[in-house]
């Protein structure tokens, strides 16, 4: 069975640009979790959506968005990057918000 | 302001022994706590996970032990192996009647390595 799958596996931008992070979650699961984890540091949640609506937030500016489709993928939108920006980003699914979460590989954003 | 606090930081045990990991939290709201675990450049799996109604729960070599009024929980890993050298997180959540849920608060890790 096929794990949470996040792309690309590797990002490099530079200050002020924007960028797009992509989750796809088990097959089965209606949720999709965000986190952000510094290096050193646990992960910090960002975003939750069920059933494509967002159902938390964390303590995030709005430079930082998301969206879930209808196929329950999701997207995380990253704009005006700052060099604080990098981190590895988490995507994290689940059947419901309030079951396990599941995390995928994630994806290493460095802003330059 | 951390929620939850891990301790320790870092935790070198010798093959067969036993880590424990330890974690407080603030808020009695909380009622989902699981356990992580991380290698380098990989995202964190699910090991165990516990709800304030056990005070105790068993996963192969994996224990947690909970102690609601003080707040407090705890990993251990039994006949450890140098396998399991990694990073652990634990996180707790709070739940929502209408069937959502806020997102994990992690802890800042242990880096645990098991020495052959």
């Amino acid at each position: 069975d096929a794990g949470v799958t996040q792309s690309p596996t590797h990002l490099i931008k530079t200050r002020g640009q924007q960028v797009t992070l992509r989750c796809s979650p088990i097959s089965g699961h209606k949720s999709v979790s965000w986190y952000q984890q510094v290096l050193g540091q646990g992960p910090q949640f960002i975003f939750q959506y069920y059933e494509k609506e967002e159902r938390g937030r964390g303590n995030f500016p709005d430079r930082f968005s998301a969206r879930q489709f209808p196929n329950y993928s999701s997207e995380l939108n990253v704009n005006a990057l700052l060099l604080g920006d990098s981190a590895l980003y988490l995507c994290a699914s689940s059947f419901s918000g309030a079951n396990e979460q599941f995390f995928g590989p994630g994806t290493r954003l460095t802003v330059l | 302001q951390q929620q939850v606090k891990q301790s320790p930081q870092s935790l070198i045990v010798q093959k067969g022994g036993i880590p424990i990991i330890n974690c407080a939290y603030e808020n009695t709201a909380f009622d989902y706590f699981p356990w992580y675990q991380q290698f380098p450049g990989k995202g964190p799996a699910l090991l165990i996970a516990i709800r304030p109604d056990v005070s105790e729960k068993k996963e192969g070599r994996f224990t947690i032990s909970f102690n609601k009024s003080a707040k407090q929980f705890s990993l251990h890993i039994m006949d450890s192996q140098p396998g399991d050298s990694a990073t652990y997180f634990c996180a707790a959540r709070q739940s929502h009647s209408g069937g959502g849920a806020d997102g994990l608060t992690f802890g800042k890790g242990t880096h645990l390595i098991i020495q052959p």
